[in-house]
């Protein structure tokens, strides 16, 4: 079974606003990283962030990392129609040997 | 560095057919495993590898065969395809603790 759970499954803005996403897991990790994907194409890396951080910053995106909680939430400032895509973590297992990944959210744009 | 690369970009195969997806990585990650992805879902594992020699199954192992001969290649293949392997696979590779870097992706369809 997978061990990011992302939340929403779907997200629909107008451009400008903010938009977050999260995902909640099951085990200890060392890293949780969020990865981009648009339509028809590959991953895209964004952000990785280890358990012993609690927030990250990549240009318009905010990670943060809540252990306890076992949950993290990537944050997009100032959406633009090109943010439209689907976001999804990927969470370490298996003794980290393995990593495994939600089913993602959706993220549509509207300009 | 050409990162991780994948061939073929397309292939129609009939049920029952055999073949070989090609992954190659020239990072010298320890690290390489292979999702596969339906379609509006996340990425499924199917097998994995932490080193040349050593190869594990993911969640979705049935099927599929892997080997990991060198630090650089793993190939995964299709025993007896099937419709229900009709998915798009993508090849990943990273250090211990660090980024996954994915391929462009394999899109197969079997009839």
């Amino acid at each position: 079974s997978q061990q990011g759970e992302e939340d929403p499954q779907a997200l629909s803005i107008q451009e400008g606003e903010n938009a977050t996403m999260n995902c909640s897991y099951k085990t200890s990790i060392n890293n949780l990283q969020w990865y981009r994907q648009n339509s028809g194409r590959g991953l895209v890396h964004l952000i990785l962030i280890r358990s012993n951080e609690r927030e990250k910053h990549s240009g318009r995106l905010r990670v943060t990392l809540d252990t306890s909680k076992k949950s993290s939430s990537l944050l997009i400032t100032a959406s633009r129609a090109a943010d439209t895509a689907s976001y999804f973590c990927a969470i370490p297992s298996g003794g980290y040997q393995k990593v495994t990944f939600g089913i993602g959210t959706k993220l549509q744009v509207i300009p | 560095n050409a990162g991780v690369t994948q061939t073929p970009k397309f292939q129609v195969l009939k049920t029952g057919q055999s073949m070989t997806l090609q992954c190659a990585q020239d990072m010298n990650h320890e690290y390489m495993s292979w999702y596969r992805q339906d379609p509006g879902m996340g990425l499924r594992l199917i097998h994995y590898s932490v080193g040349a020699g050593i190869t594990d199954q993911g969640e979705v192992p049935n099927g599929y065969n892997v080997s990991r001969s060198t630090t650089e290649d793993f190939p995964l293949r299709l025993l007896s395809a099937a419709p229900s392997q009709t998915s798009v696979y993508f090849c990943a590779s990273r250090r211990v603790g660090d980024t996954q870097y994915f391929g462009p992706g394999t899109r197969l369809t079997v009839l």
